[in-house]
């Protein structure tokens, strides 16, 4: 049962383009959700987060969206570069661990 | 600070053959997590650890052991290996319950022929 259902599962944009990465879930006792972002051979870092409480928070280039009542969050990357290309992450967080999403592929072109 | 280091990264097992995955974390997290990241699949929680001498299952147990003996070591167990655990293996450590930032090792990539 997947309980963070993320989606594109791949995206390709060109340089300053803007992607979102769209992720919904069911149970409402999550209450913290972070994105995370892999780079090849490398373990997943967190990226920013946000609490359930606040609709939307900016740091730098990425932004996620939080939208209580539709059970939803969404990550926005303005003015991509070829750097940000990488795999994300959305989770959610209970009591004592977080559920991740099945992840994005990005690839930005220049 | 060396972060969170995984030992071995790379291994190549035959069906039924056991080994043992070492996690090691010299941040003084309590709490500590080993998943599994499969293609399409994303990181599954295999088992976890709130604290030294403790550990839970997560969502895909079946096959695993794990032991935290020490604070800073977690270690993941294979009795009899698989071809279905052929996947990259993460462990994290976290300083709060819940693990709202989770810091990930390196990963360790087994193969079970």
């Amino acid at each position: 049962q997947q309980q963070v259902k993320q989606s594109p599962q791949s995206l390709i944009v060109q340089k300053g383009g803007i992607p979102i990465i769209n992720c919904a879930y069911e149970n409402t006792a999550f209450d913290y959700f972070p994105w995370y972002q892999q780079f090849p051979g490398k373990g997943p870092a967190l990226l920013i987060a946000i609490r359930p409480d606040v609709s939307e928070k900016k740091e730098g280039r990425f932004t996620i969206s939080f939208n209580k009542s539709a059970k939803q969050f969404s990550l926005h990357i303005m003015d991509s570069q070829p750097g940000d290309s990488a795999t994300y992450f959305c989770a959610a967080r209970t009591a004592s661990k977080l559920t991740f999403g099945t992840g994005t592929r990005l690839q930005v072109t220049l | 600070n060396a972060g969170v280091t995984q030992t071995p990264k790379f291994r190549v097992l035959k069906t039924g053959q056991s080994m043992t995955l070492l996690c090691a974390q010299d941040m003084n997290h309590e709490y500590m997590y080993w998943y599994r990241q499969d293609p399409g699949m994303g990181l599954r929680l295999i088992h976890y650890s709130v604290g030294e001498g403790t550990t839970a299952k997560g969502e895909v147990p079946d096959g695993y052991n794990v032991s935290r003996l020490k604070k800073q070591n977690f270690l993941l167990g294979l009795e009899s290996a698989a071809p279905s655990q052929t996947s990259v293996y993460f462990c994290a450590s976290s300083r709060d319950r819940g693990g709202s930032e989770q810091y990930f090792g390196p990963g360790t990539r087994l193969t079970v022929t």
